[in-house]
Protein backbone atom coordinates (compact mmCIF):
# COMPACT_ATOMS: atom_id res chain seq x y z
CA UNK A 1 0.00 0.00 0.00
CA UNK A 2 1.62 3.16 -0.89
CA UNK A 3 1.98 6.16 1.77
CA UNK A 4 3.26 9.41 0.77
CA UNK A 5 4.93 11.26 3.60
CA UNK A 6 5.33 15.15 3.83
CA UNK A 7 8.42 17.14 5.82
CA UNK A 8 8.31 19.57 7.60
CA UNK A 9 4.28 19.43 8.62
CA UNK A 10 4.95 23.39 8.52
CA UNK A 11 7.14 25.88 7.45
CA UNK A 12 8.03 29.46 8.05
CA UNK A 13 10.32 31.67 6.77
CA UNK A 14 10.80 35.61 6.07
CA UNK A 15 10.37 36.76 2.75
CA UNK A 16 13.18 36.27 -0.14
CA UNK A 17 13.99 33.12 1.56
CA UNK A 18 15.07 29.76 -0.80
CA UNK A 19 13.05 26.76 0.94
CA UNK A 20 12.58 23.18 0.28
CA UNK A 21 9.78 21.14 0.85
CA UNK A 22 10.37 17.19 1.07
CA UNK A 23 7.90 14.65 -0.01
CA UNK A 24 8.68 10.69 0.31
CA UNK A 25 6.62 7.50 -0.71
CA UNK A 26 7.04 4.47 0.16
CA UNK A 27 6.53 2.43 -3.17
CA UNK A 28 8.52 3.77 -5.92
CA UNK A 29 6.30 2.06 -8.46
CA UNK A 30 4.77 5.40 -9.54
CA UNK A 31 3.79 6.96 -12.68
CA UNK A 32 3.89 10.45 -12.03
CA UNK A 33 4.36 12.88 -9.12
CA UNK A 34 2.29 15.79 -8.91
CA UNK A 35 2.54 19.04 -7.17
CA UNK A 36 -0.40 20.92 -5.74
CA UNK A 37 -1.13 24.38 -3.84
CA UNK A 38 -4.13 24.56 -1.53
CA UNK A 39 -4.98 28.07 -0.34
CA UNK A 40 -7.48 28.29 2.79
CA UNK A 41 -11.46 27.12 1.99
CA UNK A 42 -9.96 26.98 -1.44
CA UNK A 43 -9.65 24.11 -4.16
CA UNK A 44 -6.25 22.35 -5.11
CA UNK A 45 -4.12 24.02 -8.05
CA UNK A 46 -1.81 22.26 -9.91
CA UNK A 47 1.56 23.56 -9.70
CA UNK A 48 3.97 20.63 -11.23
CA UNK A 49 3.49 17.21 -12.53
CA UNK A 50 6.61 15.26 -12.98
CA UNK A 51 6.67 12.51 -14.97
CA UNK A 52 9.07 8.79 -13.59
CA UNK A 53 11.15 8.96 -16.20
CA UNK A 54 11.93 12.52 -15.32
CA UNK A 55 14.53 14.28 -12.86
CA UNK A 56 12.93 17.70 -12.74
CA UNK A 57 10.52 20.30 -13.64
CA UNK A 58 10.52 23.81 -13.37
CA UNK A 59 7.57 26.34 -13.47
CA UNK A 60 8.43 30.10 -12.77
CA UNK A 61 10.29 30.13 -9.15
CA UNK A 62 9.05 26.68 -8.47
CA UNK A 63 11.19 23.39 -9.38
CA UNK A 64 10.26 19.97 -8.71
CA UNK A 65 13.20 17.06 -8.54
CA UNK A 66 12.34 13.20 -8.47
CA UNK A 67 14.55 10.53 -7.50
CA UNK A 68 12.07 7.66 -8.01
CA UNK A 69 14.56 4.94 -7.41
CA UNK A 70 14.94 6.55 -3.58
CA UNK A 71 11.34 7.46 -3.17
CA UNK A 72 11.90 11.23 -2.93
CA UNK A 73 10.91 13.95 -4.47
CA UNK A 74 11.40 17.75 -3.16
CA UNK A 75 9.47 20.99 -4.23
CA UNK A 76 12.59 23.96 -4.36
CA UNK A 77 10.60 27.76 -4.02
CA UNK A 78 13.17 30.47 -4.60
CA UNK A 79 12.67 33.41 -3.61
CA UNK A 80 10.05 33.50 -1.57
CA UNK A 81 7.22 35.69 -1.27
CA UNK A 82 4.17 36.23 1.19
CA UNK A 83 1.40 35.22 -1.54
CA UNK A 84 3.05 32.26 -1.39
CA UNK A 85 2.09 31.32 1.91
CA UNK A 86 -0.69 27.87 1.55
CA UNK A 87 -0.42 24.41 2.05
CA UNK A 88 1.75 22.38 -0.09
CA UNK A 89 0.67 18.62 -1.06
CA UNK A 90 2.14 16.25 -2.97
CA UNK A 91 0.53 12.93 -4.80
CA UNK A 92 1.46 10.33 -6.39
CA UNK A 93 -0.19 8.02 -9.36
CA UNK A 94 1.05 4.55 -9.41
CA UNK A 95 -1.06 3.62 -12.99
CA UNK A 96 -1.49 0.30 -13.85
CA UNK A 97 -4.40 -0.88 -11.84
CA UNK A 98 -4.84 2.24 -10.14
CA UNK A 99 -6.27 3.94 -12.95
CA UNK A 100 -5.25 7.52 -12.29
CA UNK A 101 -5.94 8.06 -8.33
CA UNK A 102 -3.55 10.07 -6.58
CA UNK A 103 -2.09 9.07 -3.47
CA UNK A 104 -2.00 12.47 -1.35
CA UNK A 105 0.38 13.71 1.62
CA UNK A 106 -0.42 15.41 4.35
CA UNK A 107 0.97 18.24 3.65
CA UNK A 108 2.96 21.10 4.23
CA UNK A 109 1.65 24.48 5.34
CA UNK A 110 3.71 27.01 4.68
CA UNK A 111 3.94 30.60 5.85
CA UNK A 112 6.30 33.62 4.41
CA UNK A 113 5.79 37.03 6.40
CA UNK A 114 7.04 40.40 5.42
CA UNK B 1 -13.86 29.23 -17.85
CA UNK B 2 -13.94 27.07 -15.05
CA UNK B 3 -12.35 23.84 -16.14
CA UNK B 4 -13.66 21.70 -13.42
CA UNK B 5 -16.70 23.44 -11.09
CA UNK B 6 -19.24 21.88 -8.59
CA UNK B 7 -21.77 22.79 -6.69
CA UNK B 8 -22.46 23.73 -4.17
CA UNK B 9 -19.45 25.35 -2.66
CA UNK B 10 -21.41 25.19 1.27
CA UNK B 11 -23.80 22.40 2.33
CA UNK B 12 -25.38 22.60 5.66
CA UNK B 13 -28.09 20.20 6.78
CA UNK B 14 -29.60 18.00 9.15
CA UNK B 15 -28.85 14.75 10.15
CA UNK B 16 -30.67 11.93 7.55
CA UNK B 17 -31.26 14.24 4.92
CA UNK B 18 -30.36 13.12 1.56
CA UNK B 19 -27.90 15.35 -0.63
CA UNK B 20 -26.14 15.84 -3.62
CA UNK B 21 -23.52 17.53 -5.10
CA UNK B 22 -22.86 18.08 -8.97
CA UNK B 23 -19.67 18.05 -10.97
CA UNK B 24 -18.71 19.15 -14.48
CA UNK B 25 -15.46 19.16 -16.40
CA UNK B 26 -15.04 21.42 -19.62
CA UNK B 27 -11.42 19.71 -20.04
CA UNK B 28 -12.38 17.00 -22.47
CA UNK B 29 -10.44 14.24 -19.82
CA UNK B 30 -12.36 10.37 -19.59
CA UNK B 31 -11.81 10.16 -16.14
CA UNK B 32 -13.60 11.70 -13.10
CA UNK B 33 -13.10 11.64 -9.46
CA UNK B 34 -14.34 12.31 -6.06
CA UNK B 35 -11.72 13.10 -3.57
CA UNK B 36 -12.62 13.61 0.42
CA UNK B 37 -10.88 15.97 2.69
CA UNK B 38 -11.00 15.20 6.13
CA UNK B 39 -10.82 17.44 9.38
CA UNK B 40 -7.42 16.74 9.40
CA UNK B 41 -6.71 17.91 6.18
CA UNK B 42 -5.72 14.55 4.74
CA UNK B 43 -7.34 13.68 0.93
CA UNK B 44 -8.23 10.80 0.23
CA UNK B 45 -10.30 8.91 -3.29
CA UNK B 46 -13.04 8.09 -2.75
CA UNK B 47 -14.67 6.98 -6.44
CA UNK B 48 -12.88 7.19 -9.77
CA UNK B 49 -15.49 6.68 -13.33
CA UNK B 50 -13.49 6.47 -16.53
CA UNK B 51 -16.03 6.91 -19.68
CA UNK B 52 -19.33 6.92 -17.20
CA UNK B 53 -17.91 3.38 -15.78
CA UNK B 54 -17.07 3.13 -11.85
CA UNK B 55 -13.44 2.34 -11.84
CA UNK B 56 -12.68 2.96 -8.47
CA UNK B 57 -14.76 2.25 -4.96
CA UNK B 58 -12.50 2.77 -1.83
CA UNK B 59 -14.71 1.17 0.33
CA UNK B 60 -17.41 4.01 0.84
CA UNK B 61 -20.17 3.14 2.74
CA UNK B 62 -22.91 2.29 0.25
CA UNK B 63 -25.10 5.27 1.36
CA UNK B 64 -22.73 7.54 -0.95
CA UNK B 65 -23.45 6.75 -4.81
CA UNK B 66 -22.16 8.70 -7.07
CA UNK B 67 -23.45 8.84 -10.76
CA UNK B 68 -22.35 9.86 -13.97
CA UNK B 69 -24.44 10.53 -16.54
CA UNK B 70 -21.75 11.67 -19.46
CA UNK B 71 -18.15 11.93 -19.40
CA UNK B 72 -18.07 15.41 -18.46
CA UNK B 73 -20.25 15.19 -15.27
CA UNK B 74 -20.07 13.17 -12.02
CA UNK B 75 -22.53 13.52 -9.06
CA UNK B 76 -22.40 12.27 -5.91
CA UNK B 77 -25.69 11.49 -3.98
CA UNK B 78 -25.74 11.10 -0.37
CA UNK B 79 -28.46 9.17 1.59
CA UNK B 80 -29.09 9.31 5.47
CA UNK B 81 -26.58 12.04 5.94
CA UNK B 82 -24.52 11.02 9.81
CA UNK B 83 -22.15 13.89 11.83
CA UNK B 84 -19.57 11.66 10.34
CA UNK B 85 -19.47 12.57 6.84
CA UNK B 86 -18.62 16.50 7.65
CA UNK B 87 -15.83 17.30 5.07
CA UNK B 88 -14.62 18.81 1.90
CA UNK B 89 -15.89 16.86 -0.71
CA UNK B 90 -13.65 17.62 -4.17
CA UNK B 91 -14.12 16.72 -7.46
CA UNK B 92 -11.63 15.84 -10.16
CA UNK B 93 -10.58 15.12 -13.50
CA UNK B 94 -7.51 13.77 -15.38
CA UNK B 95 -7.27 11.68 -18.79
CA UNK B 96 -5.79 7.91 -17.94
CA UNK B 97 -3.91 6.23 -20.68
CA UNK B 98 -3.41 2.36 -20.40
CA UNK B 99 -3.69 2.93 -16.69
CA UNK B 100 -1.71 6.07 -16.40
CA UNK B 101 -2.56 9.62 -15.21
CA UNK B 102 -2.38 12.98 -17.03
CA UNK B 103 -2.17 16.06 -15.31
CA UNK B 104 -5.41 16.03 -12.49
CA UNK B 105 -7.21 19.83 -12.06
CA UNK B 106 -9.74 19.46 -9.21
CA UNK B 107 -12.79 21.57 -8.30
CA UNK B 108 -13.23 24.14 -5.45
CA UNK B 109 -14.39 21.70 -3.11
CA UNK B 110 -17.83 21.51 -1.20
CA UNK B 111 -18.09 21.87 2.44
CA UNK B 112 -20.49 19.92 3.79
CA UNK B 113 -21.59 19.84 7.27
CA UNK B 114 -24.56 17.45 8.72
CA UNK B 115 -25.97 19.16 12.03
Amino acid sequence: KQEVTQIPAALSVPEGENLVLNCSFTDSAIYNLQWFRQDPGKGLTSLLLIQSSQREQTSGRLNASLDKSSGRSTLYIAASQPGDSATYLCAVNAGGTSYGKLTFGQGTILTVHP
Amino acid sequence: DTAVSQTPKYLVTQMGNDKSIKCEQNLGHDTMYWYKQDSKKFLKIMFSYNNKELIINETVPNRFSPKSPDKAHLNLHINSLELGDSAVYFCASSQVVVGRNTEAFFGQGTRLTVV
